[in-house]
């Protein structure tokens, strides 16, 4: 079975602090994996995702994240935050041949940041 | 092109009641998948329709059903609705053919009082 860990249900920074938001999954087959973010009163828009290849993932607003196979996570980082980066962020894992249809998301990260 | 459209945006029924969530993927989009958003228990996937057909299911009770019709609209229906069924939920579509993106309409937020 497959799962998603997000270390920390908020998270709050300061404007231009670096952003890091943790994501660890468990799966007994390769994953795809993929952050989402969502801003309040809206659905989900897609980050970023992992598939196969390169293993430094480079998203949407300046986000990326690296899969690390040994650790079994997918961090979230953005170098220099933002205030507009306010939201809730979910990261996900699909199973590969899978439909990405059936999605298993973490518990998601409110993302906080201070001016 | 339009981004995938979901009807009603809010929605208050009462329990035992029954309500239909209606989802417009994005033009040329086969697959259309359903999830329930709730503070306690997150984003919870309920299934997924392909060319009409149920292609994956979640947990949840037969309470929960679904249907695609052939221009690829779905719709949800949830019969004798409980108090737990409060909820955000979501519809996304994909083209459907691999691991493509999935994109997410703004969702209906039902209570149930």
């Amino acid at each position: 079975a497959q799962s998603v860990t997000q270390l920390g249900s908020h998270v709050s920074v300061s404007e231009g602090a670096l952003v890091l938001l943790r994501c660890n999954y468990s799966s007994s087959v390769p994953p795809y994996l993929f952050w989402y973010v969502q801003y309040p009163n809206q659905g989900l828009q897609l980050l970023l995702k992992y598939t196969t290849g390169a293993t430094l993932v480079k998203g949407i607003n300046g986000f990326e994240a690296e899969f690390k196979k040994s650790e079994t996570s997918f961090h979230l980082t953005k170098p220099s935050a933002h205030m507009s980066d306010a939201a809730e962020y979910f990261c996900a894992v699909s199973r590969i041949g899978g439909s990405q249809g059936n999605l298993i998301f973490g518990k998601g990260t409110k993302l906080s940041v201070k001016p | 092109k339009a981004g995938v459209t979901q009807t009603p945006r809010y929605l208050i029924k009462t329990r035992g009641q029954q309500v239909t969530l209606s989802c417009s993927p994005i033009s040329g989009h086969r697959s259309v998948s359903w999830y329930q958003q709730t503070p306690g228990q997150g984003l919870q996937f309920l299934f997924e329709y392909f060319s009409e057909t149920q292609r994956n299911k979640g947990n949840f009770p037969g309470r929960f059903s679904g249907r695609q019709f052939s221009n690829s609209r779905s719709e949800m229906n949830v019969s004798t609705l409980e108090l737990g069924d409060s909820a955000l939920y979501l519809c996304a579509s994909s083209l459907g053919s691999g691991q493509e993106t999935q994109y997410f309409g703004p969702g209906t937020r039902l209570l149930v009082l």
